[in-house]
């Protein structure tokens, strides 16, 4: 199979925190991850793509000093809210590429409930 | 750019009765084409892909679906509800063999008992 686990499941923090989350790929190596923001009865919309070892790339109007992402293993990335706002209270969800053959597929994780007071 | 529309946001049926929700794309080339499903507050669950060959694909949970290149769709069909199957289904497209997806907006299947 192949697993993805986010950490914490839910989360509540005061405005002006940081909040970090964790994508870990349980068992299998993952070169990309991706992260994704889901309000409310809408559809996911991916924020960035994350390669390991290097930057991670930010989808157009994503804040990259506000959501950093740091991708330092394989079975590993990281999305940190910094300075949170009660309007980045949020569904936040990653996936892991998995390939064969030239064909990936992506294994999401259960995701995070990020509320901001 | 590619991009994907569900046409229905709400769908209701009864327990027991058949199920087609609706997904249209738009990509220049050939898609990779696939169907999740989302429990409240969970993460995705691939139902099943389409990537090339058979043009009918089966996938988990009884549900499959058919590419048609000529109507750009890739519909979901199951032949019988089960009460279970309440969820929100995402259709997406990638131009990337899989690496980078595209969301429809989502349908909320709802099942009456």
């Amino acid at each position: 199979g192949a697993v993805v686990s986010q950490h914490p499941s839910r989360v509540i923090c005061k405005s002006g925190t940081s909040v970090k989350i964790e994508c870990r790929s349980l068992d299998f190596q993952a070169t990309t991850m991706f992260w994704y923001r889901q309000f409310p009865k809408q559809s996911l919309m991916l924020m960035a793509t994350s390669n390991e070892g290097s930057k991670a790339t930010y989808e157009q109007g994503v804040e990259k000093d506000k959501f950093l992402i740091n991708h330092a293993s394989l079975t590993l990335s990281t999305l940190t809210v910094t300075s949170a706002h009660p309007e980045d209270s949020s569904f936040y969800i990653c996936s892991a590429s998995k390939g064969t053959g030239g064909i990936y597929e992506q294994y999401f994780g259960p995701g995070t409930r990020l509320t901001v007071t | 750019a590619q991009s994907v529309t569900q046409p229905d946001i709400h769908i209701t049926v009864s327990e027991g009765a058949s199920l087609e929700l609706r997904c249209n794309y738009s990509y220049g080339a050939t898609p990779y084409l696939f169907w999740y499903v989302q429990s409240p507050g969970q993460g995705l669950q691939l139902l099943l892909k389409y990537f090339s060959g058979d043009t009918l694909v089966q996938g988990i949970k009884g549900f499959e679906a058919e590419f048609k290149r000529s109507q750009s769709s890739f519909n979901l069909r199951k032949p019988s509800v089960h009460w279970s199957d309440a969820a929100e289904y995402f259709c997406a497209v990638s131009n990337n063999a899989g690496n980078m997806l595209t969301f429809g907006g989502g349908t909320r299947l709802m099942v009456k008992p």
